[in-house]
């Protein structure tokens, strides 16, 4: 079974600062992966999604890489704005139909 | 072209209790997948559904849950005889299509969040 984790679990960066976020799979037979992004109270919003045969995709500020061999990608957000302040999630998707969602890194920029 | 619908997004229900949770996916989509998130917890897989079919039911407790989505109408997430375990937001999502190999990304909705007193 999938597992998906993402360190660290909280992050604080002063605002322009570059960060990056990290998320492991166990295993390595995915469809895709994607990056969203929660607001409290919030629904989740689509960021980035990197299929299996792609290395990265990027969106703005965003890039989010993907090495399927070693089970790790990474999002990097280039000058980071308070606006960025958020969760962001993780998750693989196999042929099981489902999204395997991280645990989330809870990011807060600070002006 | 508005996204995914949820509804309520908040409900309070005494224990043994029915909960109904419905999701209208985006226009368009005829895939819909139904996730739980507990407290301090990620996002779990319940269920995943085609118009007028189960497709996985894998992540769905075995008692007390059932989902559904008809031909006509939301998709339906029904939990009898709610618990205070059962608190907890329930997110709904669809995507356009699925072909072997390769999927749609996944819209979300802005989820029920449940409370059992």
């Amino acid at each position: 079974k999938q597992e998906v984790t993402q360190i660290p679990a909280a992050l604080s960066v002063p605002e322009g600062e570059n960060l990056v976020l990290n998320c492991s799979f166990t295993d390595s037979a995915i469809y895709n992966l994607q990056w969203f992004r929660q607001d409290p109270g919030k629904g989740l919003t689509s960021l980035l999604l990197i299929q299996s045969s792609q290395r990265e995709q990027t969106s703005g500020r965003l890039n989010a890489s993907l090495d399927k061999s070693s089970g790790r990608s990474t999002l990097y957000i280039a000058a980071s704005q308070p606006g960025d302040s958020a969760t962001y999630l993780c998750a693989s998707e196999t042929g099981a139909n489902n999204l395997f969602f991280g645990t989330g890194t809870r990011l807060t920029v600070i002006p | 072209n508005a996204g995914v619908m949820q509804n309520p997004r908040h409900l309070v229900r005494r224990r043994g209790q029915e909960a109904r949770l419905r999701c209208s996916p985006m226009k368009g989509h005829s895939h819909v997948y139904w996730y739980r998130q507990l407290p301090e917890e990620g996002l779990k897989f319940m269920v995943y559904l085609q118009k007028e079919n189960i497709i996985d039911e894998s992540g769905m407790p075995k008692e007390r849950f059932s989902a559904e989505f008809p031909k006509e109408g939301p998709s339906i997430l029904r939990i009898q005889q709610v618990v205070r375990g059962d608190s907890a937001a329930y997110f709904c999502a669809s995507s356009l299509r699925r072909t072997s190999g390769s999927t749609d990304t996944q819209y979300f909705g802005p989820g029920t969040r449940l409370t059992v007193l």
